[in-house]
């Protein structure tokens, strides 16, 4: 099957810029998860949607991040505007329906760099 | 607050060598826990996926065991390889119905 499709694989913009990240999971996979991981972590929990409805995101910055996922597949995350601090390799993951007992699939992630 | 920490950092073994890399967790009211490859500028791959139930998991070269009322999970890498260098992450899902991820150990074989 193919995996989760992330795009782009790089991107450097500079602060106050905005930027937008896609994410394709894998067919058929409900739950759809937005990550953050900055060098040397752990991957952070930004958004978690269950098919087109968000189930958890209390961890996202929305005064300037946002996350949508039209039609319960694909989805899109936004940075606007950027800061420094937003330097991150930002991963999409997905699961089937019953995610809790599922593994995560990851994709192959988006590297952000701010200057 | 559920924390995963993971020990050690860093760990650099010859060629052949069994390991074992740990991973604590702070609640033990979890659904499962789950153990993660992650390659330079790559993603997350899944290793091995305990349930709660469950003591241990084997694929192949790797062992995963989870003693939930202790809060440990440790994956042994049995003769290990070159190939195997990467960072090691484990990750619990708890009642909470958050997924936490541990910062990670990062491993070399050396040749």
């Amino acid at each position: 099957e193919a995996g989760v499709a992330q795009s782009p694989r790089y991107k450097i913009i500079e602060k106050r810029q905005s930027v937008a990240f896609w994410c394709n999971p894998i067919s058929g996979h409900a739950t759809l998860y937005w990550y953050q991981q900055i060098l040397g972590q752990g991957p952070k929990l930004l958004i978690q949607f269950q098919n087109n409805g968000v189930v958890d995101d209390s961890q996202l910055p929305k005064d300037r991040f946002s996350a949508e996922r039209l039609k319960g597949v694909d989805s899109t995350l936004k940075i606007q505007p950027a800061k420094l601090e937003d330097s991150a390799v930002y991963l999409c993951a997905s699961s089937f329906p019953e995610g809790i007992l599922g593994p995560l699939h990851f994709g192959n992630g988006t590297r952000l760099t701010v200057t | 607050k559920q924390e995963v920490t993971q020990i050690p950092a860093a760990l650099s073994v010859p060629e052949g060598e069994n390991l074992v890399l740990n991973c604590s967790f702070t609640d033990s009211a979890i659904y499962n826990l789950q153990w993660f490859r992650q390659d330079p500028g790559k993603g997350l791959t899944s290793l091995l996926l305990i349930q709660s139930s469950q003591r241990e998991q084997t694929s192949g070269r790797l062992n995963a065991s989870l003693d939930k009322s202790s809060g440990r999970s440790t994956l042994y890498i049995a003769a290990s390889q070159p190939g195997d260098s990467a960072t090691y992450l484990c990750a619990v899902w708890d009642y909470g119905q958050n997924f936490v991820f541990g910062p990670g150990t990062r491993l070399s074989v050396l040749p």
